[in-house]
């Protein structure tokens, strides 16, 4: 089945840790997204990549890292430098880059607990 | 600021009547709308989506109306069931400019139906 994982479902971390939430999909996607939700505060784009190796931030990249060396992988670092990383993650990726027009698929989301 | 608003952080509707979400959107450039449906824990779910060139798209009990004049758009479910109860997201695009293929999402409602 094609679809877009994201592990842990739960992932509990130290402060001043840096942590690394996984993001793989194998929709053949071109486009791909991180967001955080916060209660009341919706969902807010952190990073994202529109095509291997290039990346733009997002309204809320500081404190997070990204990379896209593969096209069906995503994985976003959420570093010390974040102050408040306890938040419900999530992952989502587009049939299309720079489309305008495509439905955004979400993976199933980690949450982060930050300690 | 928001770009995508949902004013209405709560809505609750009995069974069977209609329950009717709103959205509004303050930048003129976007032209292409979406609706997510999202559980706690879960990531959303497509429900429905709109072009601008339309003013009202139908899939089985839901509807979306747009209207480009006031920039306001609304989505309608009828009948309501108790499986509906859930976070609903307003999402909108533009097809030009420097934003091209991110997605501005609003802050949700959450739909509760009951008996």
């Amino acid at each position: 089945d094609g679809g877009i994982t994201q592990s842990p479902k739960y992932l509990f971390r130290k402060e001043g840790q840096n942590v690394t939430l996984s993001c793989e999909q194998n929709l053949n996607h071109d486009a791909m997204y991180w967001y955080r939700q916060d209660p009341g505060q919706g969902l807010r784009l952190i990073y994202y990549s529109q095509i291997v190796n290039d990346f733009q931030k997002g309204d809320i990249a500081e404190g997070y890292s990204v990379s896209r060396e593969k096209k069906e992988s995503f994985p976003l670092t959420v570093t010390s430098a974040q102050k408040n990383p306890t938040a419900f993650y999530l992952c989502a990726s587009s049939i299309r880059a720079l489309s305008g027009r495509d439905t955004q698929y979400f993976g199933p989301g980690t949450r982060l607990t930050v300690l | 600021d928001q770009q995508v608003k949902q004013n209405s952080p709560s809505l609750s509707v009995q069974e069977g009547r209609i329950s009717i979400l709103n959205c509004d959107y303050t930048n003129s450039m976007f032209d292409y709308f979406l609706w997510y449906k999202k559980y706690p824990a879960e990531g959303p779910t497509f429900l429905i989506s709109i072009s601008s060139i339309k003013d009202k798209n139908e899939d089985g009990r839901f509807t979306v109306f747009l209207n480009k004049s006031a920039k306001h758009l609304s989505l309608h479910i009828v009948p309501s069931q108790p499986g509906d109860s859930a976070v609903y997201f307003c999402a909108a695009s533009a097809r030009r400019g420097s934003t091209l293929g991110r997605l501005y999402f609003g802050r949700g409602t959450q739909l509760t139906v009951w008996p």
